[in-house]
C-alpha cells in the first residue's frame, strides 16, 4: 500500500496563508499525471473534492485553494484563509488502490 | 444535480450481516466506477471497496476482504455493500462515492451509520 503522511493540525490567522503537506512513500506519478487529490471535510458532513491530479481545481471550488507537487511531495495551499475554511483536509492517492492521509485539521488562531 | 443517497445502516450485533444501498441520480450511473469509503468515529477516511462499470471487476481493502461484497444494479442506478461477519471495528459511517476517469472521488453521499455492538 502507498502510505500518505500528513501533519495532524495547523493553526493560521484569518487572511493568512495555510499550507498543508502530504508525503507519500512511493511515487504517485504516472504518464505525466500525479495521482494525488485533496478533500475537505467539515464536522458532520461528507468529504468534498477540492483538488484533483495534484493541481486541478474541482468544479465550484474558489481560487483561494491551490495544489502543487509531484512524485512523493504535495501541498495544498489556502490563501487567504477564511473562517469557513476550518475543516479537516485529506490527501488521497489513486496511483494504486486508494489510500488516504490521516488528515490535517485546520484551525484559526 | 448529482446525488448519492445511502440507506440501510443501523445497529447490528457482532457476527451478523447488513446490506447498504446507495441510490444514484443526476448522472449516467453505468458510466462510472463506484466506491465505498468508511470513517470510524473521530477517525480518518478508509477506502473499503470499488467496482467497475458493469460490476465485472471488484477491489477490496485488506480489512474487509472476504467479508464484504460490493455490487451494483445499473438498471436501478444503485450501488450495494453486503457486509458479513461484522466486527466492532467495522463501526463507522459508510459513504458511497463516484469515481471519475482518474479514480478521483468526485461526488459523495451523505453517509450511512453502521454500529456493530451487542
Amino acid at each position: 500500500d502507498i502510505v500518505l503522511t500528513q501533519s495532524p493540525a495547523l493553526a493560521v490567522s484569518l487572511g493568512q496563508r495555510a499550507t498543508i503537506s502530504c508525503k507519500t512513500n512511493q511515487n504517485v506519478d504516472y504518464y505525466g499525471n500525479s495521482y494525488m487529490h485533496w478533500y475537505q471535510q467539515k464536522p458532520g458532513q461528507q468529504p468534498k473534492l477540492l483538488i484533483y491530479l495534484a493541481s486541478n481545481l474541482a468544479s465550484g471550488i474558489p481560487a483561494r485553494f491551490s495544489g502543487r507537487g509531484s512524485g512523493t511531495d504535495f501541498t495544498l495551499t489556502i490563501d487567504p484563509v477564511e473562517a469557513d475554511d476550518t475543516a479537516t483536509y485529506y490527501c488521497q492517492q489513486s496511483r494504486n488502490l486508494p489510500t488516504f492521509g490521516a488528515g490535517t485539521k485546520l484551525e484559526l488562531k | 444535480e448529482v446525488q448519492l443517497v445511502e440507506s440501510g445502516g443501523g445497529l447490528v450485533q457482532p457476527g451478523r450481516s447488513m446490506k447498504l444501498s446507495c441510490a444514484a441520480s443526476g448522472f449516467t450511473f453505468s458510466d462510472y466506477y463506484m466506491a465505498w469509503v468508511r470513517q470510524a468515529p473521530k477517525k480518518g477516511l478508509e477506502w473499503v471497496a470499488s467496482i467497475s462499470y458493469e460490476g465485472s471487476s471488484t477491489y477490496y481493502g485488506d480489512s474487509v476482504k472476504g467479508r464484504f461484497t460490493i455490487s451494483r444494479d445499473n438498471a436501478k442506478s444503485t450501488l450495494y455493500l453486503q457486509m458479513n461477519s461484522l466486527r466492532s471495528e467495522d463501526t463507522a459511517t459508510y459513504y458511497c462515492a463516484r469515481l471519475d476517469y482518474y479514480y478521483v472521488m468526485d461526488a459523495w453521499g451523505q453517509g450511512a451509520s453502521v454500529t456493530v455492538s451487542s
